[in-house]
């Protein structure tokens, strides 16, 4: 069965310096990678997924992705922190087998960006 | 705009009370999704329909149910047999069961008890 670990339950950054949030992965085959990101009362916004191909993968609002497979990791990146990235942040992934595969969500890391 | 629309925004039950929360989606998507968010837990599915009259158990069905009669509609009901029911409750959907694209998802519906 599939998992994923989202180890930081918060990440506190400055806003200006990089951000990174880290996500590691187990699937039997091969992943399909998500991540969202999620504010306050809101649903889940799609940031950006690895599917196949270059393993640095560009998203949504600057941030980036990086997919490392000996490591089955996914953390998410980006250069520098703005204080509305603050957010909830949501790493996912499903088994890119056939038939129904359900998309197993980590349990999210708070990101605090201060002024 | 395409998207998918969760309402109430806020719902209260009352003890032994069955409450419904609707999901619709205007993206004619095929795949439909009820998740459950309970804070540190990140979101655990409750139930995905893969077509229309077709709906089959996520990970913890137990007191709920759900029904799959147009393929822009997927209601889910709390019954009374939900002992814990307060959460947050997201619908998701998506182009095609297994497809590679992102799910989408609705704004939430927060349940709590009175």
């Amino acid at each position: 069965a599939q998992s994923v670990a989202q180890p930081e339950d918060q990440v506190n950054v400055a806003e200006g310096n990089p951000l990174t949030v880290k996500c590691t992965y187990s699937v039997s085959g091969n992943p399909y990678l998500f991540w969202y990101v999620q504010y306050p009362n809101r649903g889940l916004q799609f940031l950006l997924k690895y599917i196949t191909g270059d393993n640095l993968v560009k998203g949504s609002y600057g941030f980036e992705a990086e997919f490392n497979k000996s490591q089955t990791s996914f953390h998410l990146k980006k250069p520098s922190a703005l204080v509305s990235d603050s957010a909830l942040y949501f790493c996912a992934v499903r088994d890119g087998g056939t038939g129904f595969q359900k998309l197993v969500f980590g349990t999210g890391t708070r990101l605090l960006v201060s002024p | 705009d395409g998207g998918i629309t969760q309402s109430p925004k806020y719902l209260f039950r009352k003890e032994g009370q069955n409450v419904t929360l609707s999901c619709e989606q205007n993206l004619n998507h095929d795949a439909m999704y009820w998740y459950r968010q309970d804070p540190g837990q990140g979101l655990r599915l409750i139930y995905y329909s893969q077509i229309v009259n077709d709906f089959q158990k996520g990970d913890i069905a137990e007191g709920y149910s759900v029904s799959r009669e147009k393929k822009e509609s997927f209601p889910l009901t709390v019954t009374s047999a939900q002992k814990n029911p307060t959460a947050f409750y997201l619908c998701a959907s998506s182009a095609i069961q297994g497809d590679r694209q992102p799910q989408h998802f609705g704004d939430g519906t927060r349940l709590s008890i009175l």
